[in-house]
């Protein structure tokens, strides 16, 4: 069965430090992978896409990057944190029948 | 190109009640459509999905959605509400191409009165 594994599940880090959060899936092959950050009492912003290792698309300008160094396997990271990075990040994998999300990270920059 | 709107940001029933929560889509393709629920501080659940089969689809919960083409819509419904139903709720639009992305509505948030 298809699973997707995101952690850690909450961090809390201070302004300026680096941020990395992993995401792997199984289960599949070739799947589109997204990064996807929920501020406080709103709604889900898209942040990165992937279509296929090391292809990625970034939906808006900000201080966060993604790679994807194999298949199922997609990472958010920044080299300084800043308070606005605050927030909870899903990660996502979808096929044509369905999407599939990870439990989310809850990130509190401090 | 595909879109997903979600008519109404918050809705607000009595415990008991019947709860709507509306959807519309816009797809050149056929669409394959999904209802997520995702309580505070929790990830996304699925409630349902509809992929080409029967238009009514039954999901968890005691919720269901109806897919509609002349209408394009994908309304979720559920008979009677309860207060474990409090939530946010996103309607989800599937790609129909390995190139295409999963769009999502703004959300709508339900809220439960006792």
């Amino acid at each position: 069965s298809q699973t997707i594994h995101q952690w850690p599940a909450t961090l809390v880090q201070p302004v300026g430090s680096p941020l990395s959060l992993e995401c792997t899936v199984e289960g599949t092959s070739n799947p589109n992978l997204y990064w996807y950050r929920q501020a406080a009492g709103r709604g889900l912003q898209l942040l990165f896409y992937s279509v296929g290792i090391g292809q990625i698309s970034s939906e808006v300008p900000q201080n966060l990057s993604a790679s994807r160094p194999q298949d199922r396997q997609f990472i958010l990271s920044s080299k300084k944190l800043l308070l606005s990075d605050s927030g909870f990040y899903l990660c996502a994998w979808s096929l044509r029948l369905g999407a599939f999300f990870g439990q989310g990270t809850r990130l509190t920059v401090v | 190109a595909q879109s997903v709107t979600q008519l109404d940001s918050h809705v607000s029933v009595s415990e008991g009640t019947p709860v709507l929560l509306r959807c519309n889509y816009s797809s050149s393709y056929s669409p394959s459509l999904f209802w997520y629920v995702q309580h505070p501080n929790k990830g996304l659940q699925l409630l349902l999905k509809y992929t080409s089969a029967a238009t009514l689809v039954k999901g968890i919960n005691g919720f269901e959605a109806e897919f509609k083409k002349s209408e394009t819509s994908f309304h979720l419904t559920k008979p009677s509400a309860h207060m474990s139903d409090a939530a946010e709720y996103f309607c989800v639009v599937s790609p129909y191409s390995s190139a295409s992305k999963i769009i999502f509505g703004s959300g709508t948030r339900l809220s439960i009165r006792p």
